[in-house]
């Protein structure tokens, strides 16, 4: 049974650069697209963006300027990195897994999140 | 912007009670939503995708409807464990959406 684990600082100073990392095991990277989302304190989900094994990407309009995502297949990770920090980045942020081979888009799989506070 | 808009925002419902939660798309999505539960301090858990199909592992009291731009979360029989956040996610474009969520708490 495949395994989501985000690991990254829990703390991160305005005007930086986040760096998270999630680590897939029990399972490859093929054949799926690879997720970011994220929930700010008390509030819903919010989709940051996806790479699929391939490299490719796409990400939320709203982030597309700060963000890029990254996989690392080898190593079984995938990586987001988001710039220019703001306190409106705090939230939980979770990686995610959705199956290839349709064009409709579930997650199936989830870490089970990391917290990030932005705060100098 | 597309929007789902999830109702009610909360409900409070006892064990063994029925629970129904709506999800309204702002344009037809045709069956391309999911529904998902979270319980605090946990990842969200995809429950029902393509509108209807339940999950593996998901119990049966579970259910879901609809089609277009309505659809709905039916918890029948309410468990202990039921208790919990649920979202609605819109499937088919991007960028994509969840539900604003509902929280079924216990009367």
């Amino acid at each position: 049974q495949v395994r989501l684990q985000e690991s990254g600082p829990g703390l991160a100073r305005p005007s930086e650069t986040l760096s998270l990392t999630c680590n897939v095991s029990g399972g490859s990277t093929a054949y799926y697209y690879w997720h970011w989302v994220r929930q700010h304190p008390g509030r819903g989900l919010d989709w940051i963006g996806r790479i699929y094994y391939t490299g490719g990407t796409s990400y939320n309009p709203s982030l597309t300027s700060r963000l890029t995502i990254s996989l690392d297949t080898p190593k079984n990770q995938f990586t987001l990195r988001l710039m220019s920090l703001t306190a409106a980045d705090t939230a939980t942020y979770y990686c995610a897994r959705s199956p290839s081979g349709s064009p409709r888009v579930y997650f199936d799989a989830w870490g089970q999140g990391i917290l990030v506070t932005v705060s100098s | 912007d597309f929007q789902l808009t999830q109702s009610p925002s909360s409900v409070s419902a006892s064990v063994g009670d029925t629970v129904t939660i709506k999800c309204r798309a702002s344009h037809s999505v045709r069956n391309w939503l999911a529904w998902y539960q979270q319980k605090p301090g946990t990842a969200p858990k995809l429950l029902i995708s393509a509108a209807s199909d339940l999950a593996g592992g998901v119990p049966s009291r579970f259910s879901g409807s609809g089609s277009g731009t309505d659809f709905t979360l039916t918890i029948s029989s309410l468990q202990p464990e039921d208790f919990a956040t649920y979202y609605c996610q819109e499937a088919s474009s991007f960028p994509l959406t969840f539900g604003g969520g509902t929280k079924v708490e216990i009367k």
